[in-house]
């Protein structure tokens, strides 16, 4: 059974630093992995998507990796802003079943 | 990019009666749709995998009398959650992917529905 693992689940950093979320799956069968923002009381913005035959992808200041041999992502986040906070969700779309697994999210919060 | 839109975007309703949540893609086909529950500061959790056409996949735990799914055409799909009771209040999502479109499986959400049953 798939299980993804986010860590930290809640980070406070200084603006202009640069940070890392990881994430962690058990089962390398996937499809792919999403990065997904979400703001209190607000649906998903999708990120960034890799491919399971993909190890990046990169968007703006967000960078993505992906290790699927070792059940890994990161998500890093260059010179942060305050308008970076926000809850941070991966996701891993299963081969098995065609279905998506969360993580629980790391929240985010990036002081001005 | 894709838009998955929701409708409506937040009910409140008294026990008892029934909700339904309407779930588009606006500018592609859906061949399969996915709904999703989310707690206060928790992940979202799959309820149930709908394909056009076809009897929605229900997740283990997730009673499919209460939380009925239709996915009749390639554009629309819907949860009805009948006879709501408090504890169903939730945050509720949805999200469409065209598996014809070569876009990698990738999944397009909606802005989510947050029923509130009094």
């Amino acid at each position: 059974k798939q299980e993804v693992t986010q860590i930290p689940a809640a980070l406070s950093v200084p603006e202009g630093e640069n940070l890392v979320l990881n994430c962690s799956f058990t089962d390398s069968a996937i499809y792919n992995l999403q990065w997904f923002r979400q703001d209190p009381g607000k649906g998903l913005t999708s990120l960034l998507l890799i491919q399971s035959s993909q190890r990046e992808q990169t968007s703006g200041r967000l960078n993505a990796s992906l290790d699927k041999s070792s059940g890994r992502s990161t998500l890093y986040i260059a010179a942060s802003q305050p308008g970076d906070s926000a809850t941070y969700l991966c996701a891993v779309l299963n081969t098995g079943g065609f279905k998506t697994i969360f993580g629980a999210g790391t929240r985010l919060f990036v002081k001005a | 990019g894709a838009v998955v839109s929701q409708h409506p975007s937040r009910v409140i309703c008294k026990s008892g009666t029934s909700v339904k949540i309407e779930c588009r893609s606006l500018d592609f086909q859906a061949t399969t749709m996915f709904w999703y529950r989310q707690f206060p500061k928790k992940s979202l959790m799959l309820m149930a995998t709908s394909n056009e056409g076809s009897k929605a996949t229900y997740e283990q735990g997730v009673e499919k009398d209460k939380f009925l799914i239709n996915h009749a055409s390639l554009t629309l799909s819907t949860l009805t959650v009948t006879s709501a009771h408090p504890e169903d209040s939730s945050f509720y999502i949805c999200s469409a992917i065209d598996i014809t479109s070569g876009s990698g499986n990738e999944q397009f959400f909606g802005p989510g529905t947050r029923l509130t049953v009094l």
